[in-house]
């Protein structure tokens, strides 16, 4: 299976600043990498797919990166309803994996 | 708009089984494939298994092979998650979840299921 490591584990921002996660593949998955916002209580929102394409409804200051292994997810300016876990998954082969998750807080 | 509302929590004892339905709305239910997944209390999301909705094949993570089944009833837009000989690890929010074009993106989800596993 492909191991999803993602960097940091919890990251401490206020709104309007510009923060960056990242996330390392044990293989090299090309293109093949979403990133999922989860709020407290409420089911994960794919926000970028294919490592770089903004999913419908995500707003613009998202944005991905990244090809083989390593990956980042950029908030250009935090936004109060940003505040959230971040999940980066695989989508290169079955089984699918996750990172363990980080929290923007 | 698509729309996955899913059962409501369960509370179970060890060696028991739970069945988590998904019922969908705002698309053609038989023209994309569902997935379930789940997320332990604290942990990361782990993908559990699908379906195809249209011909009913399913694939589920190895681990689950054999305690897991996934069926749906095209004629009620809904999917269905049995998981039999419940263990305390298996306590988490199970979600269902809808690929619409590239395989492996799960776009949109369930609210969650909590299935808790206590004697």
């Amino acid at each position: 299976d492909i191991q999803m490591t993602q960097s940091p584990s919890s990251r401490s921002a206020s709104v309007g600043d510009r923060v960056t996660i990242t996330c390392r593949a044990s293989q090299n998955i090309a293109s093949y990498l979403n990133w999922y916002q989860q709020t407290p209580g409420k089911a994960p929102k794919l926000m970028i797919y294919g490592a770089s394409s903004l999913h419908s409804g995500a707003p613009s200051r998202f944005a991905g990166s990244g090809s083989g292994t390593d990956f980042s997810l950029t908030i250009t300016s935090l936004q109060p309803e940003d505040f959230a876990l971040y999940f980066c998954q695989q989508s290169y082969s079955t089984p699918w994996t996750f990172g363990q998750g980080t929290k923007v807080e | 708009q698509v729309h996955l509302v899913q059962s409501g929590a369960e509370v179970k004892k060890p060696g028991a089984s739970v069945r988590i339905s998904c019922k969908a709305f705002g698309y053609t239910f038989t023209v994309y494939t569902i997935h379930w997944l789940r997320q332990a209390p604290g942990q990361g999301l782990e993908w559990v298994g699908w379906i195809n909705a249209g011909n009913g094949d399913t694939k589920y993570l190895q681990k689950f092979q054999g305690r897991m089944t996934i069926t749906r009833d095209t004629s009620a837009n809904t999917a269905y998650m049995d998981l039999s000989s419940l263990r305390s690890e298996d306590t988490g929010i199970y979600f269902c979840a809808i690929t619409f074009a590239t395989a492996g993106n799960f776009d949109y989800w369930g609210q969650g299921a909590l299935v808790g596993v206590s004697s």
